[in-house]
């Protein structure tokens, strides 16, 4: 299957600051998701992205799927405490798939 | 909606062995649901495919005989991990699709 590289692979910052996070991948890709899994639960969706171009905003999150179709980025503006977590992007194996490659994934951690 | 809920949330069982696992989808029929598993730090890895009414079909270098997967209902696929060995132990997720993707809170597998 594809694979997804995230980067970063870790982010340490401080409440409030803005966070910026990529995910690339070999081969084109038709849908963009991106979930964050809180420590020992499933990932939770935050965005889906079906075309590219796309900029879609949920709340404080924001990601673009990119023009080539080879990335996405996810940003997320003013970041608060209960943002920590981990971050994937993920992307079905095939055009019309449902079954999901994920990427390897953003640790968020915020310093107090 | 499209809630999916997974049991037990963790399990300690003695190697040799076998442990069942349930995935439900509570608020919608799932004709296909997905197996993941995810060694710790790591991300998400698809395991298999079940299939509502046939066989569930298996990624690469996963035993089929192993993790048996049984889709009996359009609610309900459960995975279960025969012959528990310590290297067995990890996070299972399972995954329902309504739109965008709907995982359920996970299974922490320790085999002892």
């Amino acid at each position: 299957g594809q694979q997804l590289n995230q980067s970063p692979q870790s982010m340490f910052i401080q409440e409030g600051e803005d966070v910026s996070m990529n995910c690339t991948s070999s081969s084109i890709f038709n849908t963009w998701l991106w979930y964050k899994q809180d420590p020992g639960e499933g990932p939770v969706l935050l965005i889906a992205l079906y075309k590219a171009g796309e900029l879609t905003s949920n709340g404080r999150l924001t990601a673009q799927f990119g023009i080539t179709r080879k990335d996405s980025f996810l940003n997320i503006s003013a970041s608060i405490p209960s943002d920590v977590g981990i971050y994937f992007c993920a992307g079905p194996y095939n055009f019309g798939n449902e079954k999901l490659t994920f990427g390897t994934g953003t640790r968020l951690t915020i310093i107090p | 909606g499209a809630v999916v809920s997974q049991h037990p949330s963790w399990v300690i069982c003695k190697s040799g062995t076998s442990v069942k696992i349930e995935c439900r989808s509570l608020d919608f029929q799932a004709t296909t649901m997905f197996w993941y598993r995810q060694f710790p730090k790591q991300s998400l890895m698809l395991m298999a495919t079940s299939n509502e009414g046939s066989k569930a079909t298996y990624e690469q270098g996963v035993e089929k005989d192993k993790f048996l997967i049984n889709h009996a209902s359009l609610t309900l696929s459960t995975l279960t991990v025969t012959s528990a060995h310590p290297e067995d132990s990890s996070f299972y997720i399972c995954s329902a699709r309504d739109r965008g993707g709907n995982f359920g809170s996970g299974t922490r597998l320790t085999v002892v």
